[in-house]
């Protein structure tokens, strides 16, 4: 079982570069997310979807771009990128079981990325 | 807005030991509660689901509770061991397809 998959794992970027961090699940799961994880900040959410064609914005989203053109794919765009955005990016995924009982949230390995 | 807070922040135990880790969240509307854990430079790992209808869930060693009306989540880990050396996160799911993280708190299990 492949779950969620994350690519590039390392990425090294300069002050104003765009980039695009991809993300993919196979359990046909409608909820996917992305968080951040910043040493003394914990995860913070970027962007979630709850189903293809639909995203809203999480706790901080500001230079950053998501869509959900399918079920499996969730990329995460950073349009210019900036030394504050150097973190280490998780993206989740999980299915909204019936009357409101989500299954098990799964993350993928991560992505750390640094901005110099 | 939820709030998440785990204490303590880290916990060093002698392998064998019993222990506790709390969570706490400000908002009891809650869907359901999620424990992690997190070894050093890798993903996030599902523990323990505990739906909001819920008061408990276990698996093998693990022991996770809910107390939604004081806003309060502990988990348990029983006969400890040098393996479970690692950070345990707690999330809180308010929203479809949205959570709030506490912290995190660092385990570190001694031989």
């Amino acid at each position: 079982n492949a779950g969620v998959t994350q690519t590039p794992k390392f990425q090294v970027l300069k002050t104003g570069q765009s980039m695009t961090l991809q993300c993919a699940q196979d359990m046909n799961h409608e909820y996917m997310s992305w968080y951040r994880q910043d040493p003394g900040m914990g995860l913070r959410l970027i962007h979630y979807s709850v189903g293809a064609g639909i995203t809203d914005q999480g706790e901080v989203p500001n230079g950053y771009n998501v869509s959900r053109s399918t079920t499996e794919d969730f990329p995460l765009r950073l349009l210019s990128a900036a030394p504050s955005q150097t973190s280490v990016y998780f993206c989740a995924s999980s299915y909204p079981g019936s009357a409101g009982l989500d299954t098990e949230a799964f993350f993928g390995q991560g992505t750390r990325l640094t901005v110099v | 807005k939820q709030e998440v807070t785990q204490i303590p922040a880290a916990l060093s135990v002698p392998e064998g030991e019993n222990l506790v880790l709390n969570c706490s969240f400000t908002d009891s509307a809650i869907y359901n509660l999620q424990w992690f854990r997190q070894d050093p430079g890798k993903g996030l790992t599902s523990l323990l689901l505990i739906q909001s209808s819920q008061r408990e869930q276990t698996s093998g060693r693990l022991n996770a509770s809910l107390d939604k009306s004081s806003g309060r989540s502990t988990l348990y880990i029983a006969a400890s061991q040098p393996g479970d050396s690692a950070t345990y996160l707690c999330a809180v799911k308010t929203n479809a397809g949205k959570s709030t993280f506490g912290d995190g708190t660092t385990l570190t299990v001694k031989p």
